[in-house]
């Protein structure tokens, strides 16, 4: 299985909803990544988690909050998001080193907060 | 610390014709260098890689890109595109950072491939 997997490819959500996005990879890979990418631009780091702990926050607002249950897994839950929120949101996993290859990015999840 | 640099937002090219997108790097460790290929509506695709050895790498669909560690470019090439190589195209280059790899990715290439 060389895939990483995101659910849902699209979601529209109220500012007063909570929902969760879920990104799972079967690749052995130690570390996965959540991405927010506006039109047009580069792929922004939100998150960090390696070997099922989080490394990095980027300063993500606390209305988004990463969860790595375990190694195949991670889920970003939503919560009181804002217009602005609205973007395509990647997950991406690798091995830890370049060294063995770069990163495997899912198709990502479509988000529209209205 | 790294940087990458794709110095042109935006080309346009005929059918059938050659294209080259423009990168340059700065990195201070080893260097590890991609190309990832973004479709319409999805996630990011690597096309091709430079870890070590050959400085030129090539991708299955003919692309190509050449590490030149003087000039401190990584330049993608392709000698014929074709319509359905219209889409964003992002350089990256990468670092090992304590467990997960810190990437820096250009702003990105829209390459525009007209009938």
């Amino acid at each position: 299985d060389t895939e990483v997997t995101q659910t849902p490819k699209h979601l529209v959500m109220g500012m007063t909803n909570k929902k969760s996005l879920k990104c799972e990879q079967h690749m052995g890979h130690r570390a996965m990544y959540w991405y927010k990418q506006k039109a047009k631009k580069p792929p922004e780091l939100m998150f960090v988690y390696s070997y099922e702990k989080l490394s990095i926050n980027e300063s993500v607002p606390s209305r988004f909050s990463p969860e790595c249950p375990n190694s195949s897994l991670l889920n970003l839950h939503l919560h009181a998001l804002q217009p602005e929120d609205s973007a395509l949101y990647l997950c991406a996993s690798s091995h830890p080193s370049p060294g063995t290859g770069g990163y495997t990015f899912g198709s990502g999840t479509r988000l529209t907060v209205v | 610390a790294q940087s990458v640099t794709q110095l042109d937002s935006q080309v346009p090219v005929f059918e059938e014709a050659p294209v080259e997108l423009r990168c340059n790097y700065s990195s201070s460790v080893s260097v590890y260098l991609f190309w990832y290929v973004q479709y319409p509506n999805q996630g990011l695709q690597l096309l091709l890689k430079y870890l070590s050895g050959s400085t030129l790498v090539e991708s299955i669909n003919g692309f190509e890109a050449e590490f030149n560690k003087s000039q401190t470019s990584f330049h993608l090439r392709k000698p014929s595109v074709h319509i359905s190589d219209t889409a964003e195209y992002f350089c990256a280059v990468s670092a090992p950072s304590g467990g997960y790899q810190k990437v820096t990715f250009g702003i990105g290439t829209k390459l525009q491939v007209i009938p």
